[in-house]
């Protein structure tokens, strides 16, 4: 049981590159969100799926397209790469039964420096 | 504007203290969050409260609902549990969780 996990563990891209974060989890759960960590400034939510199928938008989503490929996986794209996407990504799932008191499980991390 | 403040922004502690973090919000919620994050960046949610009191362990979390304050205490404190802890708020109709910008434990031994 692996919980959440995240791919790549660190990224160097150039700016105007693309690339897709990806991030799975074995817990049957039907919540899944993308955030950003940046220093000095608490997590922020990129983009969330409540369900499998269904996709939202969060505080800081551009720049940003997702896609909920099945219940266990939640990818986050970046088309076109920018200095201001330098961040600590992280993935979360929660079971969604609850809605917005449930707990959530964070992935490892994804260290991204766009140069 | 953070709807969310910790303090301190940072503490320093010896083995054995009593530590004390302070989160205060300043709109209605449905549940108050603790997690924590140990340098190398795993998050791990250590509490979900909207009453009361919890307990695991040597950690403690309150929240006063009416005051829009939570507190996590730490007894007994060690340096394994040299982390960042960060409070987070969850309310409204949607899935988002409001952070704070978190609080630097160090404990000394």
């Amino acid at each position: 049981n692996a919980g959440v996990t995240q791919t790549p563990k660190f990224q160097v891209l150039k700016t105007g590159q693309s690339m897709t974060l990806q991030c799975a989890q074995d817990m049957n759960h039907n919540s899944m969100y993308w955030y950003r960590q940046d220093p000095g400034m608490g997590l922020r939510l990129i983009y969330y799926s409540a369900s499998e199928g269904t996709t939202d938008k969060g505080e800081v989503p551009n720049g940003y397209n997702v896609s909920r490929l099945n219940k266990r996986e939640f990818s986050l794209r970046l088309e076109s790469a920018a200095p201001s996407q330098t961040s600590v990504y992280f993935c979360a799932s929660s079971s969604g039964a609850s809605g917005n008191t449930d707990t959530q499980y964070f992935g490892p991390g994804t260290r991204l420096t766009v140069l | 504007k953070n709807e969310v403040e910790q303090s301190p922004q940072n503490l320093t502690a010896q083995e054995g203290e009593f530590i004390t973090i302070n989160c205060s919000y300043s709109v209605g919620i449905s549940a108050l969050h603790w997690l924590q994050q140990h340098p190398g960046g795993g998050i791990v949610s250590l509490f979900m409260l909207s009453s009361g009191k919890k307990k695991h362990g040597r950690l403690i979390a309150t929240i006063n609902i009416q005051e829009k304050h939570s507190s996590l205490h730490i007894t007994a404190s060690h340096p394994r549990d040299s982390a960042v802890y960060i409070c987070a708020f969850s309310g409204g109709s949607n899935y988002k969780l409001t952070f704070g910008k978190g609080t630097l434990l160090t404990v000394n031994p």
